[in-house]
Parts: structure tokens; C-alpha cells; sequence
């Protein structure tokens, strides 16, 4: 059973632009999260969808906007970069709202 | 506002030690309480998971101790390895929900 997929791994982008990273889910899990984990910061949660519907959403800006499909996978978008959003972003995946959730190996996104 | 706080931040201990790692939390409405494991450039993976239920999982050598009363638990890692060195975080999970809270992570070292 593929477990987590996100692509791409790495990102360079420059300050000001837009970024979407992707996220497929394991197969048969309708969740979706979403994190960011910096050193700061450590792992902080972004958003959450289940069957396409946001369901929460932590503490980030607007400029911070996901979306999932039918097929479960999801996608996250970050408008007009900054330098701060230099990350690692995460995407896990659950069957229920009561089982364990799942890792993907993570977005690696740099803003110059 | 810190939901979880995770402690020590790093540990070194020798091959055949058992370190132990602690996590105290502050709100009574979670519901499930893992354990991740992150080696450099991964993502977190599940190492083990308790439910509010039960004091006490063991799987394989990996050991959660959980006070409900104390709002604390704890993970003991027996037998470790020089492979066991990665970064550990708690986390905890609100009832019906996605969502993890995550500790701040601790860096830990098994020597030779």
C-alpha cells in the first residue's frame, strides 16, 4: 500500500510569488492535514479537510489557502511569499477521525 | 497559547539506555495522545499511540506511560540503539477532530 505522496520535494521560489504543493492521501483515507514545521516553530497544524470540506484551520494568514478534491487529494497554496514561510511542509493523511495519521515525506520550500 | 510542552529538548544516552521523554498537556478534551519519530529530511512517523483508557502500551520496546489525573505522559525507549537517534514528538488530539498539537520535539542522541 503507496503511503503518503507530496510533490514536489524541494521548492525555490522567490519573495512574492505563489506556491502549490500536492498531496495524495493513502488510499482509501478521505483526511487530509496539512503542517508546517520550521525550527522556530516547531510543527505547527495549517488545515484539515475531510470529503473536500475544511473542517479547521490553525493560526496562518490568508495568504495560507488549501483546497481538496474528490479523489481526496489535496492541495495547499501560499499567495505573495515571504522570506518566513521557508519550510517544511507536511501532509497527513487519516482514515477516520479516530485513527492514526500518516506522514509524507514533506515539501521542502525555500523563499529567496 | 502552549498546549503541550515536551521535555527535555535534547538527551544523550549510551547504547543499551533507556531514555525517557515527557509531555504534559493542558486541556482535559483530548482524546488521543502519539508518539512520532522524525529522522532528518522525512517526515514524522507513528511510533506508538495511547488512549486516555488505558496507563500503560508497550510495543516492542517502546513504552507510553500516561497520568490522566497529572495531564502527563511519557515515552521510555528500552534497550536503545545508536539507529533510535532522531528527533521525538508528542502530540495530543482533540475528540472528533484531525488535528494534532505537537510538542516542541526532542533531539535524541544513542552512542556507540
Amino acid at each position: 500500500k503507496a503511503g503518503v505522496t507530496q510533490t514536489p520535494r524541494y521548492l525555490i521560489k522567490t519573495r512574492g510569488q505563489q506556491v502549490t504543493l500536492s498531496c495524495s492521501p493513502i488510499s482509501g483515507h478521505r483526511s487530509v492535514s496539512w503542517y508546517q514545521q520550521t525550527p522556530g516553530q516547531g510543527l505547527q497544524f495549517l488545515f484539515e479537510y475531510f470529503s473536500e470540506t475544511q473542517r479547521n484551520k490553525g493560526n496562518f494568514p490568508g495568504r495560507f489557502s488549501g483546497r481538496q478534491f474528490s479523489n481526496s487529494r489535496s492541495e495547499m497554496n501560499v499567495s505573495t511569499l515571504e522570506l518566513g514561510d521557508s519550510a517544511l511542509y507536511l501532509c497527513a493523511s487519516s482514515l477516520g477521525v479516530s485513527d492514526e495519521a500518516f506522514f509524507g515525506q514533506g515539501t521542502r520550500l525555500t523563499v529567496v | 497559547q502552549q498546549q503541550v510542552k515536551q521535555s527535555p529538548q535534547s538527551l544523550i544516552v549510551q547504547k543499551g539506555g533507556i531514555p525517557i521523554i515527557n509531555c504534559a498537556y493542558e486541556n482535559t478534551a483530548f482524546d488521543y495522545f502519539p508518539w512520532y519519530q522524525q529522522f532528518p529530511g522525512k517526515g514524522p512517523a507513528l511510533l506508538i499511540a495511547i488512549r486516555p483508557d488505558v496507563s500503560e502500551k508497550k510495543e516492542g520496546r517502546f513504552t507510553i506511560s500516561f497520568n490522566k489525573s497529572a495531564k502527563q505522559f511519557s515515552l521510555h525507549i528500552m534497550d536503545s540503539q545508536p539507529g533510535d537517534s532522531a528527533t521525538y514528538f508528542c502530540a495530543v488530539k482533540p475528540d472528533s477532530s484531525y488535528k494534532l498539537i505537537f510538542g516542541s520535539g526532542t533531539r535524541l542522541l544513542v552512542r556507540p
